[in-house]
C-alpha cells in the first residue's frame, strides 16, 4: 500500500460548524503532515506530527487542531471556520521528518465555509 | 529561511516538444530539491528529485538539472505529451524546513 488516503473528499460547513478531516497511511511512514493549498498556489506546511508527536505548528490559528491517535493516522478538527479558510487540504507522509524524505501526498479534502 | 522561485508561471508547448521549468533557491544549505506533478483535482505526486552530490538525474523523459554554485536546479521534459499537462512544483529542503516554487502550469497541445 503507497498511499496516503484523505475523507471526505468535499466538505461544506457553516462558520459554527464543527467537522474533522481525516488521512490514513499505511507505508510505516513515522512522520505526517497537514498543508494547505489556495487556488494556483502552492502548499503551505500547517502542521508536522513525527512519531506521533506535534514537531511543527506553523502558527496556524486555533480554529485549526491537529490530531495524531497513532502513527497511521491523522486528524485535522476544525471549528469556527472563516470563509477565508476554504482551499484544498492536503495530507502527507514521509518515512521519517526531515532530510531527503519523499512526501507522499493525498488526493486532499476540498472545504468550503459559507 | 528559504526561499525559493519558480519560472515561469505558465509554459504553453506543442506536443512533441521540450519543456524547460526552472528554479532558483536562496539556502545554501538546502540539500534536498524534489519535483512534484500536480493535476486538477489530485495531490501532488513526486516525479523526480535530486540531492546536492548529484548534477544531474534523468528518469526517461524526465531529467533534474542542480548547480550548486549558482543555487539553481532545472526540470527538462522531453518529448512532450497531452498527459504532461498539469501544474508543476518545485521544492527545496534543508533539513527540516522544505520549501515550495510557486509552480509552473505547463499545457501541451496536441
Amino acid at each position: 500500500d503507497t498511499e496516503v488516503t484523505q475523507t471526505p473528499k468535499h466538505l461544506v460547513m457553516g462558520m459554527t460548524n464543527k467537522k474533522s478531516l481525516k488521512c490514513e497511511q499505511h507505508m510505516g511512514h513515522r512522520a505526517m503532515y497537514w498543508y494547505k493549498q489556495k487556488a494556483k498556489k502552492p502548499p503551505e506546511l500547517m502542521f508536522v506530527y513525527s512519531y506521533e508527536k506535534l514537531s511543527i505548528n506553523e502558527s496556524v490559528p486555533s480554529r485549526f487542531s491537529p490530531e495524531c491517535p497513532n502513527s497511521s493516522l491523522l486528524n485535522l478538527h476544525l471549528h469556527a471556520l472563516q470563509p477565508e479558510d476554504s482551499a484544498l487540504y492536503l495530507c502527507a507522509s514521509s518515512r521519517i521528518f526531515g532530510g531527503a524524505n519523499v512526501l507522499t501526498f493525498g488526493a486532499g479534502s476540498r472545504l468550503t465555509v459559507l | 529561511g528559504e526561499n525559493v522561485e519558480q519560472h515561469p508561471s505558465t509554459l504553453s508547448v506543442q506536443e512533441g516538444d521540450s519543456a524547460v521549468i526552472k528554479c532558483t533557491y536562496s539556502d545554501s544549505a538546502s540539500n534536498y530539491f524534489p519535483w512534484y506533478k500536480q493535476e486538477l483535482g489530485k495531490g501532488p505526486q513526486l516525479i523526480i528529485d535530486i540531492r546536492s552530490n548529484v548534477g544531474e538525474k534523468k528518469d526517461q523523459r524526465i531529467a533534474v538539472t542542480l548547480n550548486k554554485t549558482a543555487k539553481h536546479f532545472s526540470l527538462h521534459i522531453t518529448e512532450t505529451q497531452p498527459e504532461d499537462s498539469a501544474v508543476y512544483f518545485c521544492a527545496a529542503s534543508s533539513g527540516n524546513d522544505m520549501r515550495f516554487g510557486a509552480g509552473t502550469r505547463l499545457t501541451v497541445k496536441p
